[in-house]
């Protein structure tokens, strides 16, 4: 079936560090791939998305691009700042018609420290 | 516009009680989930609701029931609580055919 592998954290870092949050998956079909962030307290959001192969996702700085060849769809920042510490859960899609199930990884701790 | 909305946010149960987790969205969405959250284990969906009036199991059905009341509201049901259905419970729906899930902020459960 469809898994999600994400590195494990927690992942320590100093304001304005780069940020990798590495993920894989596997698939039968051509998935839509998703990075969600939960902050303290809270329930997950939306992040980016990428529907096909060589997409880019961004959002507030974040990007990840779905690369088919490796199977990856890994998270980057340039500059993290203490706002963005969340955990971070990379998600696939596979399915249509009128429901979508999502499968998670077990998701990533980032702390940023100032 | 609340979004999606859960009650209670808290809940200590003893094993074998039961309990209804409430779930509500005024987005006008078809599709609605339940997941629960798990340290080390990410999310997993125990069930989930295409559209009003079908519910389907998902990954980890068993010791749960579900009522999709109408199209905004969609219960999880615990018959017979157990320690091991202590977990964070996060309600989610999407509109049919879309890509993002919206989250409400969970009912954190403990089954002692």
């Amino acid at each position: 079936g469809d898994s999600v592998t994400q590195m494990e954290g927690p992942v320590t870092l100093s304001e304005e560090a780069f940020l990798t949050i590495n993920c894989t998956y596997t698939a039968t079909g051509y998935p839509s791939l998703f990075w969600y962030v939960q902050y303290p307290g809270e329930g997950l959001q939306l992040l980016l998305k990428a529907t096909k192969a060589d997409d880019k996702g961004s959002n507030k700085g974040f990007e990840a691009t779905y690369r088919k060849e490796t199977t990856s769809f890994h998270l980057e920042k340039g500059s993290v700042q203490v706002s963005d510490s969340a955990v971070y859960f990379c998600a696939l899609r596979e399915g249509g018609g009128s429901n979508y199930k999502l499968t998670f990884g077990k998701g990533t701790l980032l702390t940023v420290n100032p | 516009n609340a979004g999606v909305t859960q009650t209670p946010k808290f809940q200590v149960l003893k094993t074998g009680q039961s309990m209804t987790l409430q779930c509500a969205q005024d987005m006008n969405h078809n599709s609605m989930y339940w997941y629960r959250q798990d340290p080390g284990m990410g999310l997993r969906l125990i069930y989930y609701s295409a559209s009003e009036g079908t519910t389907d199991k998902g990954e980890v059905p068993n010791g749960y029931n579900v009522s999709r009341l109408n199209k905004r509201e969609f219960s999880l049901r615990l018959e017979s609580a157990a320690p091991s259905q202590t977990s964070v419970y996060f309600c989610a729906s999407s509109v049919a055919g879309a890509i993002e899930q919206y989250f409400g902020p969970g009912t954190r459960l403990t089954v002692t």
